[in-house]
């Protein structure tokens, strides 16, 4: 099993420019979730997925949009990029309440 | 709201044990606990769910007290591979909704 992976590793975008943060899990997990971390502020959940089909916003979700057509794929959208959204963005899997598991992550820059 | 963690940084040295808590102001359902190294994504330790449980792995524990709506996470006779940040991640209903983490505790194991 590959786990949780994220592509890509490392991102520098220009401001106002759009993207797509890809994640993807091997373990037919029903929970998936988008955190970003900044320093000193520890992991903020931006959206998370029940199942597919099912999204729903987190504390941080203004300017990213997510989807869930499959079990295995949680992409993380970027409308219009800033740069307050310069951070490290981590992917994470699990059931319901179970363990989550972290993708590598991608650290996004915005210029 | 994320959950409070408490301290913010602790040095020790090695063969030395640590406490880290974790309080939050909103009823819980389960407390997850989490370790990073620098520049790696999260890694599940434990989770804990209400009903005042305790948990063990290998020498690091961690109790749950759902009445005063607290966790605390046990490190006993710590070792180098110890170090890291320490984040507590909370959830209030089963599966429901997210995590929200607290924004870490810094621990550093000296030889």
């Amino acid at each position: 099993n590959a786990g949780v992976t994220q592509t890509p590793k490392f991102q520098v975008l220009k401001t106002g420019q759009s993207m797509t943060l890809q994640c993807a899990q091997d373990m037919n997990h029903e929970y998936m979730s988008w955190y970003r971390q900044d320093p000193g502020m520890g992991l903020r959940l931006i959206h998370y997925s029940v199942g597919a089909g099912i999204t729903d916003q987190g504390e941080v979700p203004n300017g990213y949009n997510v989807s869930r057509s499959t079990t295995e794929d949680f992409p993380l959208r970027l409308l219009s990029a800033a740069p307050s959204q310069t951070s490290v963005y981590f992917c994470a899997s699990g059931q319901g309440s179970m363990a989550q598991y972290f993708g590598p992550g991608t650290r996004l820059l915005v210029l | 709201q994320q959950p409070v963690q408490s301290p913010q940084a602790v040095i020790l040295r090695e063969g030395e044990d640590a406490v880290i808590n974790c309080s939050s102001s909103k009823a819980l359902y389960s407390v997850h606990w989490y370790r990073q190294k620098h520049g790696e994504a999260p890694v599940f330790l434990m989770i804990l769910l209400k009903g005042g449980e305790q948990k063990g792995h290998e020498k690091i524990s961690a109790s749950f007290n759902e009445k005063k709506q607290q966790s605390s996470l046990y490190l006993t006779a710590s070792q180098l591979s110890y170090s890291g940040t320490y984040f507590c991640g909370t959830e209030s209903s089963g599966g429901a909704d997210g995590l929200t983490f607290g924004k870490g505790t810094h621990l550093i194991i000296q030889p």
